[in-house]
């Protein structure tokens, strides 16, 4: 059974500071990652999606890494801003073609603050 | 492009009653997923609907639980009779093609079983 985990569980840095969100996954077949941002009541947005034949995805200041023999990803967030406290979650899907392979397996969630 | 719209954003029902959300997926996708997040926990997993079918319904937590989508378009999920227990954020997300592509997630709606 896959198990996500995110370390730290909550961040708190202040402006301007680069940093590192960390997901770890059990079983390394896996199809992709999904990095996902989530503000207080809101749904989830869609950051980075890491193909499991890839290494990184970068989209502006945010660069995510997979090393999916290991079961790790990061994220990173360049030049953090008070716009980007949210909680940050990352999710998994396994390979495979039967029904199950197609759900995500999400972690806790990093909740983040970016001090002004 | 109109995202993954849920309705309603929030529910209070009282235990026993029954509760109805609505997912209108983005257009065109055919996968629809339906997931939640209780207290405290992780978004799991409920089910995956394949245009109408039901490709995978394993995390559906028990038969007071039934999802439809008629038509292959929008999905509801109706809980009957609601526990306390159900409490949580409802999330449905969908895809366009299985597997390889990105899960775009509804804003949610938020469920209070009193």
């Amino acid at each position: 059974k896959q198990e996500v985990t995110q370390i730290p569980a909550a961040l708190s840095v202040p402006e301007g500071e680069n940093l590192v969100l960390n997901c770890s996954f059990t079983d390394s077949a896996i199809y992709n990652l999904q990095w996902f941002r989530q503000d207080p009541g809101k749904g989830l947005t869609s950051l980075l999606l890491i193909q499991s034949s890839q290494r990184e995805q970068t989209s502006g200041r945010l660069n995510a890494s997979l090393d999916k023999s290991s079961g790790r990803s990061t994220l990173y967030i360049a030049a953090s801003q008070p716009g980007d406290s949210a909680t940050y979650l990352c999710a998994v899907r396994p390979e495979g073609s039967s029904g199950s392979a197609r759900q995500l397996t999400f972690g806790s969630g990093t909740q983040l603050t970016v001090l002004p | 492009e109109a995202g993954v719209t849920q309705f309603p954003s929030h529910s209070v029902i009282e235990k026993g009653q029954t509760v109805t959300l609505r997912c209108d997926p983005i257009s065109g996708h055919d996968n629809l997923y339906w997931y939640r997040r209780v207290m405290g926990k992780e978004i799991k997993f409920l089910l995956h609907f394949v245009k109408e079918s039901k490709q995978d319904e394993s995390g559906m937590p028990n038969n007071r639980f039934l999802a439809e989508r008629t038509g292959g378009t929008y999905s509801t999920l109706k809980v009957q009779p609601a526990e306390l227990e159900d409490s949580g954020v409802y999330f449905c997300a969908s895809s366009r093609w299985t597997g390889n592509t990105e899960a775009f997630f509804g804003q949610g709606t938020r469920l209070t079983v009193v």
